[in-house]
């Protein structure tokens, strides 16, 4: 079935330091929408990716969708304490039933 | 402005107990889904729902059912708990089935099977 992996599993940064997670998929991947989670909560709806290369900003936060439709990555410029948390990719999938299958995440801890 | 409520937050139950996950939603989403979260394998889909009286399968279905009477109550049984089943548990909820909007999710129950 359809598998999302999510690389790295663990990033350890310094405040300030940039942080990159990168989302794979084998096969072309149809949406693509971005999630976070803080420590002890639930997913929070970040951002939802349609077209191919195409790429999107919030303040800090970049995401971009792959040209081939097969990756995806979360780019945090100087993080702070604040982005602390796992980051999810999740694809739209399933044709009519539009199933969301997520990617395995990837936890983000941040040192002052 | 509730959103999605699931209850109970925490529950510990002993091997092949039954038990009924509640999930309500106030948002008159047609989409429910419940996932279970597991340390390293990220969120997998157990069961969705297009809409009340509709309900199918997803990654992982084994061991749990699902029934969708109204369209805001999408409850989840687990039939006879296995130690195997002990994770978080997410209810979520969307505007329509046949879109791509972002999923709303509830606080998650903590389930434990000794």
């Amino acid at each position: 079935g359809q598998q999302v992996m999510q690389i790295p599993q663990y990033q350890h940064v310094q405040e300030g330091e940039d942080f990159t997670t990168y989302c794979n998929s084998s096969t072309t991947l149809s949406n693509i929408q971005w999630y976070k989670q803080r420590p002890g909560g639930h997913p929070v709806f970040l951002i939802q990716l349609v077209k191919s290369g195409e790429v999107k900003k919030q303040k800090r936060l970049t995401f971009q969708f792959g040209e081939a439709k097969k990756n995806s990555s979360l780019h945090i410029t100087a993080t702070q304490t604040t982005d602390v948390g796992t980051y999810f990719c999740a694809d739209v999938y399933g044709g009519a039933t539009n199933k969301l299958i997520f990617g395995t995440g990837t936890l983000l801890a941040v040192q002052p | 402005n509730a959103g999605v409520t699931q209850t109970p937050k925490f529950q510990v139950l002993k091997t092949g107990q039954s038990m009924t996950l509640q999930c309500a939603q106030d948002m008159n989403h047609e989409y429910m889904s419940w996932y279970r979260q597991d340390p390293g394998m990220g969120l997998r889909l157990i069961h969705y729902s297009v809409g009340a009286g509709i309900t199918d399968q997803g990654e992982v279905p084994n061991g749990y059912n699902v029934s969708r009477s109204t369209t805001e109550d999408f409850p989840l049984r687990l039939l006879s708990a296995a130690p195997s089943q002990t994770s978080v548990y997410f209810c979520a909820s969307r505007r329509q089935s046949f879109s791509n909007q972002p999923q709303h999710f509830g606080d998650g129950t903590r389930l434990s099977i000794l």
